[in-house]
Formats: structure tokens, sequence, C-alpha cells
């Protein structure tokens, strides 16, 4: 499967424990994209990286969450001390990166994300 | 105000009908929009890219009209398998979604 591939694919945790989520791009892609779903909306957009620099972060993203991508490739969300309001599917997503804004990004399976 | 509407349904139809639905954007910078389709507690998977003022895939047409902001996506002869959430996306390197419209084919 040469697609975008999210692991795990479910997570239940408690509150305020960590946990870390890892996206796996597709292999020739430089832009790596996180996003956030809750039931009812569409994707929400929190970070993303060209190549491993980390280009742009949404306000979502409060100083629990952290994304990395150490070698360009793949790359981590984690979240500390979590919260029942993280509770919601985090989507990853590359594209190529080439200097268009016509290029298409291709989305992971998503992982679901419960805080009880 | 969001960035991206879109009415959210559900539009329930018949198979063999035609569906349609719009998605209005905030941004006139934006350049690009992409319908993206989004099955039950799946990851949305691209439908179709709009760049100028349309494009059609088949059974699939969207159309763009910049000068009232907004994109329509168009489904002719409904199959049972359409059945899903539609997505809008206005691109601006990331991208932005609307809620999605439910489709619901029904036979």
């Amino acid at each position: 499967d040469t697609g975008v591939s999210q692991d795990p694919r479910h997570k239940i945790t408690k509150r305020g424990q960590n946990v870390t989520f890892r996206c796996d791009p597709i292999s020739e892609h430089n832009r790596l994209y996180w996003y956030r779903q809750t039931l009812g909306q569409g994707p929400e957009f929190l970070t993303y990286f060209q190549n491993e620099a980390q280009l742009e972060k949404s306000r979502l993203l409060s100083d629990r969450f952290s994304a990395e991508r150490p070698k360009g490739s793949f790359s981590t969300l984690e979240i500390q001390r979590t919260e029942q309001g993280d509770s919601a599917m985090y989507l990853c997503a590359s594209s190529l990166g080439a200097p268009s804004l016509q290029e298409t990004q291709y989305f992971g399976p998503g992982t679901r994300l419960l805080v009880l | 105000r969001k960035e991206v509407e879109q009415d959210p349904g559900p539009f329930n139809v018949p198979e063999g009908a035609t569906v349609a639905f719009n998605c209005t954007y905030s941004n006139s910078a934006s350049q690009s929009f992409f319908w993206y389709r989004q099955d039950c507690r799946k990851e949305p998977k691209l439908l179709m890219s709009v760049y100028s003022s349309g494009n059609e895939d088949g059974r699939f047409t969207a159309q763009l009209n910049r000068a009232s902001q907004y994109i329509s996506l168009l489904i002719r002869d409904s199959k049972l398998s359409d059945s899903a959430t539609y997505l809008c996306a206005a691109n601006d390197y990331k991208l932005s979604f609307g809620a999605g419209t439910t489709v619901t084919v029904r036979a």
C-alpha cells in the first residue's frame, strides 16, 4: 500500500494522559499536514510541514499539542495532558509540495481518539 | 463566519435522480477548490478538483463561480454507492473545509 498510513487507528485514553500518533506520508511527498475532525464537522487544519520544517500552526494547536517531522519523512503528533475535548479523529495528509495552489492532498485513514 | 459553508442536507434522492448542492467561500483570494467524499468513519477521499470555471468527471460536474464565490457539485444518475458526505475545501496551501453535505440515495 503506497498511501498515507497512520498509527494507531484507534486510541482510548484517560484524561490527563499523554498520547502520540504517527503518520507516514506517501514516500515522494514533501508536505505533510495534520487536521482534526469532530462529529458533524469538516476537518480543521492544525499544522503542516515542508520536509522537516514546521511552517504553520493553527491557533487550534494549543501548547499541549506538539508535532514533529524530524527527518522529513514520518511525523508524530503528541497531545499532553489530554482533555475530553481532544476526542476527535486526527487526520494526516500529504502532498507533493509543488509550488502551486493546485496540488492535491491525500489523506490517511485517521486516528480516532477517545478521552475518557 | 466560517471560511467555507455548505448546506448540510441531508439530500435524500431516488436512484437515477440528479442532485446538486453548493458550497460558498469567503476568501476571494482562494484559487483552487476540491470536493472530497467521506464515508462514515472513514477518511476524506478526493472526488474532484476545481481550478478554473469547472470540471467534469463522468457523472460528477463541479462548477466554480468566482463572482458569487461558490462552488457547486452535481451528481447525475445517482447510484446507491453515491451515498456519502461531500466535503468542499478551499485550498490556500492548507485546506479549509466546510462541514459537509450528506447525500442519501435510496433504491
